[in-house]
């Protein structure tokens, strides 16, 4: 197992397009998050699943945003109808539960420009 | 609210010099609190958290609940410190989700 892996490392889209991006956890982790990373700030936090179940979503998550996670494995995320205020770097991370303070193990990101 | 603040966006120390990143917190409870590094061209990832009480890489932070603050430290700089810190905070009704705050770069130079 590599760590988390995340596809396609960059996407460039026109405005209005629909883009998703993919995120393959770590095997064994139950936990899978979303953030978002923006020029000069820090990582802002999605959404995230436990198992197949999504359990959290940031008011950043717009109706233009969707996340899955089918069978508890793999993430999509997918954005419609593309803004280049949607341009950003976003990142997943997985963590297994035990009790509070759950580490978090990041992805590599897919960086996304909106032209 | 919740929030984090990393006032310092850039740092830059001399090799063997002390090195200190400051972070502040608001939350009403008693959060879970973590330092995150990214190294060039490599991913994030957990340098170290509060309730571990241990140093890693020859850094240590300490929780001060009374200054809502958890500062990260290292007595001796080295070059291979260079690199984006993040102090990041979980807790309240979603355990396991990280607010980050903004970030410090820290430059050490020989």
């Amino acid at each position: 197992d590599t760590g988390v892996s995340q596809d396609p490392r960059h996407k460039i889209t026109k405005r209005g397009q629909n883009v998703t991006f993919r995120c393959d956890p770590i095997s064994e982790h139950n936990r899978l998050y979303w953030y978002r990373q923006t020029l000069g700030q820090g990582p802002e936090f999605l959404t995230y699943f436990q198992n197949e179940a999504q359990l959290e979503k940031s008011r950043l998550l717009s109706d233009r945003f969707s996340a899955e996670r089918p069978k508890g494995s793999f993430s999509t995320l997918e954005i419609q109808r593309t803004e280049q205020g949607d341009s950003a770097m976003y990142l997943c991370a997985s963590s297994l539960r035990q009790g509070k303070a759950y580490e978090q193990y990041f992805g590599p990101g897919t960086r996304l420009t909106v032209t | 609210a919740q929030r984090v603040t990393q006032p310092e966006k850039l740092l830059s120390v001399f090799k063997g010099a002390p090195v200190e990143l400051k972070c502040n917190y608001s939350y009403s409870g008693s959060p879970e609190l973590f330092w995150y590094v990214q190294y060039s061209r490599q991913r994030l990832q957990l340098l170290l958290r509060h309730i571990s009480r241990e140093s890693i890489k020859g850094f240590t932070a300490d929780l001060n609940k009374g200054e809502t603050s958890f500062h990260l430290k290292k007595p001796f700089a080295q070059e291979e410190d260079s690199a984006m810190y993040y102090c990041a905070l979980s807790g309240g009704n979603s355990w396991g989700k990280l607010q980050f705050g903004a970030g410090t770069q820290v430059v050490v130079t020989p």
